[in-house]
């Protein structure tokens, strides 16, 4: 069955660093996320894109947050300057077309030391 | 009020006990209702899937939507102790099909003891 894959799995960084997180999609899905999920926290919408643009973001994503598909099945997320408050499992997910199911997944839990 | 609330439990019964977990949310233009399973350290994998209100069965799993009460179960019959994870419920507007903007429970901590 085909998956959402995600790597790396685990990333520590100090504060201030910029990271990477990178995720390839299911690979006719359109449609593409980022959520969060501190620990113990519910899981938090960051950003979606479609057709090379950002569709819709929350508070969160701020300037220090970007997104981009650099080819046909890499989608990043990077984060300039890393805080502290920024340690949380970030997952990525995707979606065939509009008004169907998502699809996450398994996340990459990033420190920030 | 929170948009979405749905009780953290944990919430523990034995193998073979029919689970009911809900959710209870604000928002009337919600119309995409979900639920998802998570394990630890692992991603929400999609459960159950419900458009407006209803009633819909996969094998051991059931999902009600009421929108008049605003109040989403998910009902597991013959438990086993695999089950044993945190459930999620999710939801999104139809205006927000698109964007993909779920907004989720708290998550409900399941355990099926053997």
């Amino acid at each position: 069955e085909p998956e959402v894959t995600q790597t790396p799995s685990h990333q520590v960084t100090q504060m201030g660093q910029e990271v990477i997180l990178r995720c390839v999609p299911i690979s006719n899905h359109l449609y593409f996320y980022w959520y969060r999920q501190i620990l113990g926290q519910k899981v938090e919408f960051l950003v979606s894109f479609y057709n090379n643009e950002i569709s819709e973001k929350s508070e969160i994503f701020d300037d220090q947050f970007s997104v981009e598909r650099p080819d046909g099945s890499n989608f990043t997320l990077k984060i300039r300057s890393t805080k502290l408050e920024d340690s949380a499992m970030y997952f990525c997910a995707s979606m065939r077309s509009g008004g169907e199911k998502l699809f996450f997944g398994s996340g990459t839990q990033l420190s920030v030391l | 009020q929170k948009e979405v609330e749905q009780d953290p439990g944990p919430l523990s019964v034995p193998e073979g006990a029919i689970v009911s977990l809900n959710c209870t949310y604000s928002n009337s233009a919600f119309q995409y209702f979900m639920w998802y399973r998570q394990y630890s350290r692992k991603g929400p994998e999609l459960l159950m899937y419900t458009y407006s209100s209803g009633n819909k069965e996969d094998g051991r799993f059931t999902a009600q939507v009421d929108k008049s009460s605003k109040y989403i179960s998910l009902f597991i019959r013959d438990s086993q102790p695999s089950d044993s994870a945190t459930y999620l419920c999710a939801m999104i507007g139809e205006d927000s099909g698109n964007t993909g903007k779920l907004i989720f429970g708290q998550g409900t901590t399941l355990q099926v003891k053997p």
